[in-house]
């Protein structure tokens, strides 16, 4: 059966210093992969999906950026974190387009 | 207006009652419809999900899509206090951008539901 880790689950950082969260998949092969932002009384937003290896794309704007070094592994970074960047940070994978999508148990940050 | 409306409630029951959680849209290209459970701190957990219209269950859940009114529905019956969490409806449509496809999720806001013994 398939399975997503994040780490970590609980991360404080001071402003500006730089941010690496990681997702792995397991159980599957060529996974879409993505990272939401959920803040608090909120939905989730959507900010980077990928088909493949290399293959980012964002959908908003924004201080962080996203990379896909393996077929099951997805890394969320920021070189500076801003305050704003606090929230619970989410990765999920799918097996193709449009399929439902499974959801890690997600990293919380806080920003000091 | 927003592409899905979820009343966020929240929603307090007793044990055992039959719980009523729904969402309307109005993008007719979602193609997947979803209902996922979220306890406090962790992610979403998807519970069912359906492509076509009509009733699908699952032990004490069902699900139920109506296409032509553009409202889905989670059922829950015989509610235990393990129910209690926050339900989210979500539906999916395959967007292409610059050559590339992608799943795209657009969730409810949630409803936060209480299963009180």
């Amino acid at each position: 059966s398939q399975t997503i880790h994040q780490w970590p689950a609980t991360l404080v950082q001071p402003v500006g210093s730089p941010l690496s969260l990681e997702c792995t998949v397991e159980g599957t092969s060529n996974p879409n992969l993505y990272w939401y932002r959920q803040a608090a009384g909120r939905g989730l937003q959507l900010l980077f999906y990928s088909v493949g290896i290399g293959q980012i794309s964002s959908e908003v704007p924004q201080n962080l950026s996203a990379s896909r070094p393996q077929d099951r592994q997805f890394i969320l970074s920021s070189k500076k974190l801003l305050l704003s960047d606090s929230g619970f940070y989410l990765c999920a994978w799918s097996a193709d387009q449009g399929q439902p999508q499974h959801f890690g148990d997600g990293t919380r940050l806080s920003i000091l | 207006q927003k592409e899905v409306e979820q009343d966020p409630g929240p929603l307090s029951v007793p044990e055992g009652a039959i719980v009523s959680l729904n969402c309307t849209y109005s993008n007719s290209a979602f193609q997947y419809f979803m209902w996922y459970r979220q306890y406090s701190r962790k992610g979403p957990e998807l519970l069912m999900y359906t492509y076509s219209s009509g009733n699908k269950e699952d032990g004490r859940f069902t699900a139920q899509v109506d296409k032509s009114s553009k409202y889905i529905s989670l059922f829950i019956r015989d509610s235990q206090p393990s129910d209690s969490a926050t339900y989210l409806c979500a539906m999916s449509a395959v967007l292409s951008t610059g050559g590339t496809s992608y799943g795209k999720l657009t969730f409810g806001q949630g409803t936060i539901l209480t299963v009180h013994p």
